[in-house]
């Protein structure tokens, strides 16, 4: 079975700072992977998405992930972040011989200060 | 841009009740989606469908029943609600195609809480 997991519950930081968040998956199949965002009062939507080719893709609002497979990782990060960027954000993945059944991590909760 | 809607936001059941949670959508997609919502979990997968009169169990379908008779519309129906059964639930869709995971699109959801 599959299995997302995201290092850090919570991550507080200033404007500017860099960030970046970790996810790894529990699959030795071939997986597409997602970040989603959720800022406060707004649907769940789509940061960025991985399902072959370049390892590092680039998503909305400047972020971007890295593909790891001997890692089995898909990191985020943002080289210098804004108050806006304040939400909590999940990583996803699904196998591709199990269609439909996503599987999400716990999330992580960024807090970014003034 | 894609809708989903949801019948409630809020909801507020006694246990043992039916409880129908709706789910609309505006964009001609074939998939659609439940999950609930928890703190420190994450988002964990009821059910889903992949075509009217189609479902397919997640990994937390105890509990839980869906129903697909139009295309636009699943409903979430717990049964006789529980206490544990408290949560945030969230309805999503997605089209079919070449990429067909290409995009989820998520519905504000339903907080329900049952008493």
């Amino acid at each position: 079975a599959q299995s997302v997991s995201q290092h850090n519950h919570h991550v507080i930081l200033s404007e500017a700072a860099s960030l970046e968040l970790g996810c790894n998956y529990s699959y030795g199949g071939t997986v597409n992977l997602f970040w989603y965002v959720q800022y406060p009062g707004q649907h769940l939507q789509l940061l960025l998405k991985y399902f072959s080719g370049d390892p590092l893709v680039k998503g909305i609002k400047g972020f971007e992930a890295e593909f790891i497979k001997s890692k089995f990782s898909f990191n985020l990060r943002k080289p210098s972040v804004q108050w806006s960027d304040t939400a909590e954000y999940f990583c996803a993945s699904m196998a591709t011989d199990s269609w439909g059944k996503f599987q999400f991590g716990a999330g992580t909760q960024v807090v970014v200060t003034p | 841009d894609v809708k989903v809607t949801q019948s409630s936001r809020y909801l507020v059941k006694r246990t043992g009740e039916k409880v129908f949670l709706e789910c609309v959508q505006d964009m001609d997609h074939e998939n659609m989606f439940w999950y609930r919502q928890d703190p420190g979990l994450g988002l964990r997968l009821i059910y889903f469908s992949y075509d009217v009169k189609m479902k397919e169990k997640g990994d937390i379908p105890e509990g839980y029943s869906v129903s697909r008779e139009k295309k636009e519309r699943f409903s979430l129906i717990l049964e006789s609600a529980s206490t544990n059964q408290t949560s945030m639930y969230l309805c999503a869709s997605s089209p079919t195609g070449a990429l067909s995971t290409d995009t989820q699109y998520f519905g504000p959801g339903t907080r329900l809480t049952v008493l």
